[in-house]
């Protein structure tokens, strides 16, 4: 079965402190991985996706995120964070199952809400 | 331009109403997907259309009816919808296989 964990259902941090949101998966095959983050009343934001190649892999707003194949993880990090990164984020792999033409569909972890604090 | 619109943004409606989501993109993506998401907890998948054809219906009960009328527009027909249906509705795209992008979503309270 496919399934991504976020074991951290919250994530406190000082402002200016490096941040980690981790994100485990198991897939068969190679997987495809995404960052998403929500702010209050609002959609999912795009953050980063990991499809192939580096395994260091650079976003929007500073986020990066690291593939991991012997650990199965794929954790988003910033250096630096910021209070307006409080946000619920979510991880997130592609369903490879196929269903008609469409392969595009994705299995979320539960989310973890970051809270950055000045 | 990676923006998907949606309206209305706030929909309140009696359990007997008639009532429509929409959802629009310009960005040439061929796949289109409504979720439903309660408070705090991950988006779940409720039907996806690729190519303008209903590819997947993830068990979704029938008083919720999707359209897609053309390859920019996706709607979702609401009919006597139950209070547990209130939630906030999110429409994304996507290049097949390709990361998705969502709309802002609309807020809907069944009374």
């Amino acid at each position: 079965a496919q399934s991504v964990a976020q074991p951290e259902d919250q994530v406190n941090v000082a402002e200016g402190n490096p941040l980690t949101v981790k994100c485990t998966y198991s897939v068969s095959g190679n997987p495809y991985l995404f960052w998403y983050v929500q702010y209050p009343n609002r959609g999912l934001q795009f953050l980063l996706k990991y499809i192939t190649g580096d395994n260091l892999v650079k976003g929007s707003y500073g986020f990066e995120a690291e593939f991991n194949k012997s650990q199965t993880s794929f954790h988003l990090k910033k250096p630096s964070a910021l209070v307006s990164d409080s946000a619920l984020y979510f991880c997130a792999v592609r369903d490879m199952r196929r269903y008609g033409g469409s392969q595009g569909n994705l299995i979320f972890g539960k989310g973890t809400k970051l809270s950055v604090k000045p | 331009d990676t923006e998907v619109t949606q309206t209305p943004k706030h929909l309140v409606m009696g359990m007997t109403n008639k009532k429509s989501l929409k959802c629009e993109q310009h960005m040439g993506h061929r796949a289109m997907y409504w979720y439903k998401q309660k408070a705090k907890k991950p988006p779940e998948l409720m039907f996806v259309y690729s190519y303008e054809k209903l590819s997947i219906n993830e068990s979704v009960p029938s008083r919720f009816s999707p359209e897609c009328p053309n390859s920019s527009l996706l709607n979702l027909h609401l009919h006597a919808l139950q209070p547990e249906d209130s939630a906030l509705y999110l429409c994304a795209s996507s290049q097949t296989r390709s990361e998705q992008y969502f709309g802002p979503g609309t807020r809907l309270t069944v009374t």
